[in-house]
């Protein structure tokens, strides 16, 4: 158990609609990560945030925004979805934005888009 | 910009084997170098890291060393177990204006037979 909890596990939905990916990152630890899983793009960075605040941001959709809250969790919001969103979607989380610092992630949101 | 290149899979081995799983990498600075493994259904779990060079990152029997003058930081098992059936992915984190991003490969299926 990496510490990384994200809800829902698996989540089917149509095509047009919102969805919102829920992440609490390990105890301590300031800085999260969302990160895209698909068979044809492999892992993907979308996006980071460190202590509430944007720090990087990666291959993310102009339909796809995240954020995090004054307790650390975060959520990436996925909207006007389309068949290609099938993925799976990890959150991640380490105690600061440093190269060394040890990435811990989750077990995955899968999200099927019909 | 960065990039982290693995040997192409799926890999097939036979339980006891050498294994080695080559990753070559691409990046300005000195970046810190990880493996993942994701076992079927799961989410990423660090199996070794190594924050500078010459360093030897080592868990579970796997090694690898951080290969400056080669960009390299191959993975090593002496006698593979069916357990170790599983994805692996080559990562690193450049650090500076990446913040704490990781890059991946593209992953190495990995299958050991009884």
């Amino acid at each position: 158990d990496s510490g990384v909890t994200q809800t829902p596990k698996h989540l089917i939905t149509a095509t047009g609609q919102r969805v919102t990916l829920r992440c609490s990152p390990r105890s301590g630890d300031l800085s999260v990560y969302w990160y895209q899983q698909s068979l044809d793009q492999g892992l993907q960075f979308l996006i980071q945030y460190y202590n509430g605040e944007e720090r990087a941001k990666g291959n993310i959709l102009e339909r796809f925004s995240a954020q995090q809250f004054p307790d650390l969790h975060s959520e990436l919001n996925l909207s006007s979805l389309e068949l290609g969103d099938s993925a799976l979607y990890f959150c991640a989380s380490s105690q600061s934005g440093g190269s060394g610092n040890t990435i811990y992630f989750g077990e995955g949101s899968w999200l099927t888009v019909v | 910009g960065n990039s982290v290149t693995q040997m192409e899979g799926p890999v097939t081995l036979s339980e006891e084997a050498f294994l080695t799983i080559n990753c070559t990498y691409t990046a300005t600075g000195y970046p810190s170098l990880f493996w993942y493994v994701q076992y079927p259904g799961e989410g990423l779990q660090l199996l070794l890291k190594a924050t500078k060079a010459d360093d030897k990152g080592s868990n579970k029997g796997f090694e690898a060393t951080y290969r400056k003058e080669t960009t390299s930081f191959h993975l090593e098992k002496g006698s593979v177990q069916v357990s170790d059936s599983a994805v692996y992915f080559c990562a690193l984190n450049a650090g500076g204006t990446s913040y704490g991003k990781l890059t991946f490969g593209q992953g190495t299926i990995l299958t050991v037979h009884p």
